[in-house]
């Protein structure tokens, strides 16, 4: 089975643009789709971005998701960083029947 | 609007079971396609996923707690369970049931989560 690996924290400025990085220990990052969700303090997690790149509705376009076949990752970039985009951010891929979730990125917008 | 509730002991004795419920209402848990899942979350953590059933109770399990873990489908009441056998203070962690949304034979993503139940693992 592999692993996703997210960065711990990051941080940017209000207006700013991030991007979370989530890097697959094995196998390719485009075998299967990756999903982000973002989870705010003592809520539970809600789906921003599905395979890849496309964002459910209800999801402002700053958000963008991307593969890197390269570097074996993907990546949630959010534009125009808003003090509400303050959260966790967990990706989640799969493999046969087994469903992976990368350790998580807490998001400070300051 | 689909909404899931978990429900069971927020308490548990190291060795014992788990058990756990979700409740899904405003729709059917047999509506195709159907497939339901546990997911955990200890403190200050990620997510970990637990295992994923069908509404026919054919079920998968991550690799780590295959073994300890049963889920099982109640499609008269509406329900799926959670079963964890063995418990120690590592599986104290809020627990999420939710649906997996399936398009076209393919999972996309996990939707309509429940509010999670916080389970303690200690004596």
């Amino acid at each position: 089975n592999f692993m996703l690996t997210q960065p711990h924290s990051v941080s940017e400025s209000p207006g700013k643009t991030v991007t979370i990085s989530c890097t697959r220990s094995s196998g390719s990052i485009a075998s299967n789709h990756v999903q982000w969700y973002q989870q705010r303090p003592g809520s539970a997690p809600i789906i921003v971005m599905y395979e890849d790149n496309q964002r459910p509705s209800g999801v402002p376009d700053r958000f963008s998701g991307s593969i890197d076949s390269s570097s074996n990752s993907a990546s949630l970039t959010i534009s125009g960083l808003k003090t509400e985009d303050e959260a966790d951010y967990h990706c989640q891929s799969y493999d046969n029947n087994n469903r992976v979730f990368g350790g998580g990125t807490k998001l400070t917008v300051l | 609007q689909l909404q899931l509730q978990e429900s069971g002991p927020g308490l548990v004795t190291p060795s014992e079971t788990l058990s756990l419920t979700c409740t899904v209402s405003g729709g059917s848990l047999g509506s195709s396609p159907s497939y339901w899942v546990w997911i955990r979350q200890s403190p200050g953590k990620g997510l970990e996923w637990i295992g994923t059933t069908h509404y026919t109770g054919r079920a998968h399990y991550s690799p780590s707690l295959r073994g300890r873990v049963t889920i099982s489908v109640d499609t008269s009441k509406n329900q799926f369970s959670l079963k964890m056998r063995s418990v120690t203070a590592a599986d104290t962690a809020v627990y999420y049931c939710a649906r997996e949304k399936w398009e076209q034979l393919l999972f996309l993503y996990f939707d309509n989560w429940g509010q999670g139940t916080l389970v303690t693992v200690s004596s």
